[in-house]
């Protein structure tokens, strides 16, 4: 699976977008992009995936590069309970997920 | 999306006591679950990975006998942790997946907090 890096931290005003990045620069053509996050002291919780195309459910929309090198996580309105740790995986099949060490956003009044 | 609960949410246990841990998928057959390891300030780390009725597949560096893991249906699948000692004490987190459902997702469930004395 490919690996990805992404920032550690970030901060985000509450009503405010938070636009979380990812570099999956060796991700293989078949090869998924799910975000997930995690509240302290929770399980994960899945968020959104993709492939090629850009994707948006009620919880964010997924922004992906058309080379597929790298992606962004978009949280259109951001809220104190959005704050967690989001992790973005690259996955050939949903068989093997590893998590990587994730942004932790924290989201500010 | 898909239920998964975990029993016990939290254990305290003696040193060279063994632990059980189930892992249930409430609303769907689960046919893999995993098995993850997070230690504080850390990100997760996967274990092991089971089909049901067939035998773990572990990662390098987890002791099979000591982290031992059965998948008997296709809504439970237990990790047993065998004569715990402190450096065992972690956060341990299932998730379960479907090949057969319309979800593309793994489901994930609560965790559990392990503290060894």
């Amino acid at each position: 699976d490919a690996k990805t890096t992404q920032p550690p931290s970030m901060d985000c005003a509450e009503g405010r977008a938070a636009n979380l990045p990812c570099n999956h620069s060796t991700i293989s053509g078949n090869e998924y992009v799910y975000w997930y996050r995690q509240i302290h002291s929770q399980g994960p919780q899945y968020i959104i995936h993709g492939l090629k195309n850009n994707e948006t459910n009620e919880m964010a929309s997924l922004i992906i590069t058309e080379d597929r090198k790298s992606s962004t996580l978009i949280l259109p309105h951001a809220t104190l309970r959005d704050t967690a740790v989001y992790y973005c995986i690259g996955v050939r099949n949903n068989n093997d997920m590893r998590f990587g060490a994730g942004t932790r956003l924290t989201v500010k009044p | 999306g898909a239920v998964v609960s975990q029993h016990p949410s939290r254990v305290i246990c003696k040193s060279g006591t063994s632990v059980k841990i189930e892992c249930r998928s409430l609303d769907f057959q689960a046919t893999t679950m995993f098995w993850y390891r997070q230690f504080p300030k850390q990100s997760l780390m996967l274990m092991a990975t089971s089909n049901e009725g067939s035998k773990a597949t572990y990662e390098q560096g987890v002791e099979k006998d000591k982290f031992l893991i059965n998948h008997a249906s296709l809504t439970l699948s237990t990790l047993t942790v065998t004569s715990a000692h402190p450096e065992d004490s972690s956060f341990y987190i299932c998730s379960a997946f479907s090949t057969w459902s319309s979800y593309n997702e793994q489901f994930f469930g609560p965790g559990t907090r392990l503290t060894v004395l």
